[in-house]
């Protein structure tokens, strides 16, 4: 079955540290995405990529990084510059014309990071 | 930047009720996302309607848009516990993201 992986279900990262988060789809999506969620709160956009090779800040970028040089892959590091990254994050794929054609986005099942 | 705003923030239920969620935006938008997340877990998308449709079916799910309003609303019908979840409403500005609301939490009562 097709679908996005997200690993590790949990990590812990130590004040300091970088940490990367991986996402993978099999979905043969040309976008990918990378949200946070904090408790309570909605999805805010970290870094999306409409293609491989290039992608765009969304609106809390300061503090991650990605890459994506496979169409498979979009890995997010989170920083030692992100001063508060304890979150949820998920990622995210959309074939191209999804919308259009009445499709949405699929999700990965999440990761929990926490700062200790 | 939150488009979208959902209200109620929570809503509890009878099993069998009913439970409608409203969703109101800013600006102009190309089509409307409705998605499910359980507890702990990723979205799951349920329906998409366009800027020039007013009314979508799926199953128990309807969703209204009034793009003069800016405004949409998904009803479930006939509720059961297994619908308890947060529900977000998501906007398309045509940019090729789309933006979440802060969702309601929907508590299905036994």
């Amino acid at each position: 079955d097709g679908g996005i992986t997200q690993s590790p279900k949990y990590l812990f990262r130590k004040e300091g540290q970088n940490v990367t988060l991986s996402c993978e789809q099999n979905l043969n999506h040309d976008a990918m995405y990378w949200y946070r969620q904090d408790p309570g709160q909605g999805l805010r956009l970290i870094y999306y990529s409409q293609i491989v090779n290039d992608f765009q800040k969304g609106d809390i970028a300061e503090g991650y990084s990605v890459s994506r040089e496979k169409k498979e892959s979009f890995p997010l590091t989170v920083t030692s510059a992100q001063k508060n990254p304890t979150a949820f994050y998920l990622c995210a794929s959309k074939k191209s014309g999804a919308l259009r054609g009445g499709d949405g986005y699929t999700f990965g099942s999440g990761t929990r990071l926490t700062v200790v | 930047s939150q488009q979208g705003e959902e209200d109620p923030q929570a809503l509890s239920i009878q099993e069998g009720e009913n439970a409608t969620m409203n969703c109101s935006y800013k600006t102009s938008i190309n089509n409307l996302q409705w998605y499910r997340q359980n507890s702990g877990r990723g979205l799951v998308h349920l329906i998409l309607i366009r800027s020039n449709e007013r009314e979508k079916h799926s199953g128990r799910l309807r969703v209204t848009l009034d793009t003069s309003k800016k405004s949409s609303s998904l009803l479930i019908t006939a509720s059961r516990a297994a619908d308890t979840a947060s529900y977000f409403c998501a906007t398309d500005e045509g940019d090729d993201k789309i933006i979440f609301g802060k969702g309601t939490r929907l508590h299905i009562l036994p």
